[in-house]
């Protein structure tokens, strides 16, 4: 087990709904990485938080947001859901130190169907 | 564009067999990380590679990086129904970049 968690585990959502995702990470990690992960494809990066704030984005609309708590625990934010946002959600935590991150640990993910 | 291509993308051998699944890139990479995941879990991390032409040995699992730093290769001998999943790699540039993944390789081992 890596320490990183995620809730909840599965959801269904229908278009143009709203959903939010949580994630735990690690103790002793201040960094947040989200990934998409769709069926039969590899992780694609969406967007990375660090010490609250947001210092990385992948190619992923505005629709999709983020926040990083104090705790460095993290949400990410779907609005307007579209029929191709059902996916696996990875959060994976890591330390930033010096400017260097070290290695991420991935959670189960969370699982996203829209209907 | 997928900017690294995995290859086979399914992979079905008997108990036993050895195999071989390659990570290919047209860009360098500070670091290439191989991952294993099962169905409905996240991707645990293998091996992290970082130095042209490194060669590491995880028990019956070999990575090794290309000289140049843009592909890498995953080689398993004698290959056990315990291995059977999604091995994916991934490439990071610079000390922040993030991880871009390829699609994967998804390896059945049967008994």
């Amino acid at each position: 087990e890596t320490g990183v968690t995620q809730s909840p585990t599965h959801l269904i959502k229908t278009r143009g709904q709203q959903v939010t995702l949580r994630c735990s990470s690690q103790s002793g990690h201040n960094t947040v990485s989200w990934y998409q992960q769709a069926l039969g494809q590899g992780p694609q990066f969406i967007f990375q938080y660090y010490r609250e704030e947001e210092n990385g984005r992948g190619n992923f609309p505005p629709r999709f947001s983020g926040l990083q708590f104090p705790n460095y625990s993290s949400e990410l934010n779907v609005n307007a859901l579209e029929l191709d946002d059902s996916a696996l959600y990875l959060c994976a935590s890591s330390r930033m130190s010096s400017g260097v991150r070290e290695t991420q640990y991935f959670g189960p993910g969370t699982r996203l169907l829209v209907l | 564009t997928q900017l690294l291509e995995q290859s086979p993308q399914f992979l079905s051998i008997q108990e036993g067999e050895n195999l071989t699944v390659y990570c290919n890139s047209s860009s360098v990479f500070s670091s290439l990380q191989w991952y294993r995941q099962e169905p409905g879990e996240g991707p645990v991390l293998l091996v992290t590679v970082v130095t042209g032409g490194e060669v590491k040995k995880l028990k019956r699992l070999t990575f090794q990086f290309g000289d140049a730093r843009k592909d890498s290769s995953l080689h398993i001998t004698a290959a056990q129904p315990g291995d059977t999943g999604l091995y994916l790699c991934a490439g990071a540039r610079g000390s922040q970049g993030n991880l871009i993944f390829g699609k994967g390789t998804k390896l059945s081992v049967k008994p």
